[in-house]
């Protein structure tokens, strides 16, 4: 199983929105809406901000939000706060009964 | 609120086998959820290593599966990973997670423990 692919880095000023992109293939992210989000602060464990796609779990933000097109799926972060600079990881649940994680994105807010 | 805390060596040699516990606090794993395991290589991404029921139904990396061995023990409410074979590169931190198989995601994760294998 290949890592799913995600940009190195995206960054943005208090404020703005930004998106972090996860691209699978057919047989995980394009076959199936169970795609999660992880922000992991420095030195810190991983925290799941979205599963199935598009749902936050309680006391998640609402500025964080995530979708998904064919193949990609997207996370959004609007109203980007410095608390936000981590980085992110996406997870997908694939046709081989496995579950496989992103190379990850930095966050850095300007 | 459910806690996870892993617990094992930090240092294993090349070809030994790395043996790490979790144990799961305000939360009794006879009660449901699968529970699992992942780690993280230094300045790399998550991967999963597997995932255990208290019934003992297991889910592994294939990528692993062959020097795997995940167990759970109800009666202590904690669960354990054996590794075999160890190289240089399963230096990782390694994390214990509640996997959440209706969402497929991993929704409590414990602080995580570094294991080094060196010499």
């Amino acid at each position: 199983q290949s890592a799913l692919t995600q940009p190195p880095s995206v960054s943005g000023s208090p404020g703005q929105s930004v998106t972090i992109s996860c691209t699978g293939t057919s047989s995980d992210v394009g076959r199936y809406n169970r795609v999660s989000w992880y922000q992991q602060p420095p030195g810190t464990a991983p925290k799941l901000m979205i599963y199935e796609v598009n749902n936050r779990p309680s006391g998640v933000p609402d500025r964080f939000s995530g979708s998904k097109s064919g193949n990609t799926a997207s996370l959004t972060i609007s109203g980007l706060q410095a608390e936000d600079e981590a980085d992110y990881y996406c997870n997908s649940y694939t046709s081989s009964t496995t579950w496989v994680f992103g190379g990850g994105t930095k966050l850095t807010v300007l | 609120q459910v806690q996870l805390q892993e617990s094992g060596p930090g240092l294993v040699k090349p070809s030994e086998t790395l043996s790490l516990t979790c144990a799961v606090s305000h939360y009794s794993i006879s009660s449901g959820y699968y529970w699992g395991w992942i780690r993280q290589p230094p300045g790399k991404g998550p991967e999963w290593i597997g995932s255990i029921y208290h019934s003992g139904s297991t889910y592994y990396n294939p990528s692993l599966k062959s020097r795997v061995t995940m167990s759970v023990d109800t009666s202590k409410n904690q669960l354990s990973l054996k590794l075999s074979s160890v190289t240089a590169a399963d230096t990782a931190v390694y994390y214990c997670v509640r996997h959440v198989l209706a969402n497929d995601d991993f929704d409590i994760w414990g602080q995580g423990t570094m294991v080094t294998v060196s010499s």
